[in-house]
């Protein structure tokens, strides 16, 4: 079965720094990954999305991942957080071959970004 | 947009009743699902529906169950709530078979408390 680790609970980060999020995922051959954003008292909202093609996909808000076969890992990025960026991040990875060709997708427990002024 | 929508933001229930979770999406999306979301413990999958009057387990389907009696709505009943299934559950739909690529659209969550 696949796992997601996000290996940092909670990320403190001020104003206009730069933040990264990090995601391991144990090892397959072909998976499709993905971040979502959980702003506070909402559901999740899809921020970016990689399937194939270029291993750096961008996406909402000035956020950016590297794709990272041979470490396994999708690290999501901004160069210079808001106030507004505060809320949770979670990795998730769709393993059809896991997941018997559903496609369900495996989540992350979830990072807390929280940017302070 | 695709747009979730669950009937309540917050739910007070006490122990014992049975409680019914709303979720309809305006996309005529195949796929739903409900999760429950905990500190510390993400999300974890309930129950999911590819069609009509179908339904599949999830990792933690007990106490639970789910009704699909038409294509944009996917209930999650309580059957006798307990304590601990104070929580907050998250439906969410996408499309079928490569189009899960698009990834999950998800309602705002329903934060269930029981007393």
């Amino acid at each position: 079965a696949q796992s997601v680790t996000q290996l940092d609970s909670q990320v403190p980060v001020f104003e206009e720094a730069p933040v990264e999020l990090r995601c391991n995922y144990s090892s397959s051959v072909s998976v499709y990954l993905f971040w979502y954003v959980q702003y506070p008292n909402q559901g999740l909202q899809l921020l970016l999305k990689y399937l194939s093609g270029s291993t750096l996909v961008k996406g909402i808000n000035g956020f950016e991942a590297e794709f990272n076969k041979s470490q396994t890992s999708f690290h999501l990025r901004k160069p210079s957080v808001h106030i507004s960026d505060t809320a949770e991040y979670f990795c998730a990875v769709s393993d059809p071959a896991a997941s018997g060709g559903s496609y369900i997708p495996t989540f992350g427990r979830g990072t807390s970004l929280i940017v302070h002024p | 947009d695709v747009k979730v929508t669950q009937s309540s933001r917050y739910l007070v229930k006490r122990t014992g009743e049975k409680v019914f979770l709303e979720c309809v999406q305006d996309m005529d999306h195949e796929n739903m699902f409900w999760y429950r979301q905990d500190p510390g413990l993400g999300l974890r999958l309930i129950y999911f529906s590819y069609d009509v009057k179908m339904k599949e387990k999830g990792d933690i389907p007990e106490g639970y169950s789910v009704s699909r009696e038409k294509k944009e709505r996917f209930s999650l009943i309580l059957e006798s709530a307990s304590t601990n299934q104070t929580s907050m559950y998250l439906c969410a739909s996408r499309g079928p078979g490569q189009r899960a690529n698009y990834g999950y659209t998800f309602g705002s969550g329903t934060r269930l408390t029981v007393v």
